[in-house]
């Protein structure tokens, strides 16, 4: 079973603006993720927020999480072309297991 | 440092055959993951290994799916026999260590496409 669902489903901007997606979960967490993913090609880790963490950036990204509304959102700003890509949100509810969300589709464009 | 090495890229068979993939996870990573991800979803975890031991396989199909993991490295999952819905992208991913706050790192993928 997925854990984390994602919204929007897809998102199409700009160049140049910036792009929000957020992740709701259903468990308590140790921490979660969020990976990106581009056409046919394996998961690439972007960023890990800790379950007592509220905020964490790196570069262009920023994510933020809210434990007692069990969801976290990712904002990338400035965005590029490059950007285009579908990106999870993946949680850690234990055990060690990374669970996945079903993803957004992002879209920008030149 | 090599990544997560996966093979073959992509198969192709007939339902009711089986196939075979193969996971060579980053040096020294204790946990590996075996997901399959269907065209336009996200990853579903199908079985977690520590070491060579199994710590959950509660998604695999197990009356055609079967892994392992000898000398706790290299993995191979199986499919027998095969069915249209297994097609998917079969991703393996390792994590060092059995606990702690570690991204996992993922390979390229299998693509199984079964006509």
């Amino acid at each position: 079973s997925q854990q984390g669902e994602e919204d929007p489903q897809a998102l199409s901007i700009q160049e140049g603006e910036n792009a929000t997606m957020n992740c709701s979960y259903k468990t308590s967490i140790n921490n979660l993720q969020w990976y990106r993913q581009n056409s046919g090609r394996g998961l690439v880790h972007l960023i890990l927020i800790r379950s007592n963490e509220r905020e964490k950036h790196s570069g262009r990204l920023r994510v933020t999480l809210d434990t007692s509304k069990k969801s976290s959102s990712l904002l990338i700003t400035a965005s590029r072309a490059a950007d285009t890509a579908s990106y999870f949100c993946a949680t850690e509810p234990g055990g060690f297991k990374t669970i996945f969300g079903a993803g957004t589709r992002l879209f920008v464009k030149a | 440092e090599a990544g997560v090495a996966q093979s073959p890229r992509y198969k192709i068979i007939e339902k009711r055959q089986s196939v075979a993939f193969w996971c060579n996870p980053i040096s020294g990573h204790a946990t590996l993951y075996w997901y399959q991800q269907i065209l336009g979803q996200g990853p579903k975890l199908l079985i977690q290994f520590q070491n060579n031991g199994v710590v959950d396989d509660s998604q695999l199909p197990k009356d055609r799916f079967s892994a392992e993991r000898l000398k706790g490295v290299d993995s191979t999952l199986k499919i027998q026999p095969a069915k249209l819905e297994d097609s998917a992208v079969y991703l393996c991913a390792s994590r060092p260590g059995t606990g702690g706050d570690t991204e996992a790192f993922f390979g390229q993928g299998t693509r199984l496409t079964v006509v």
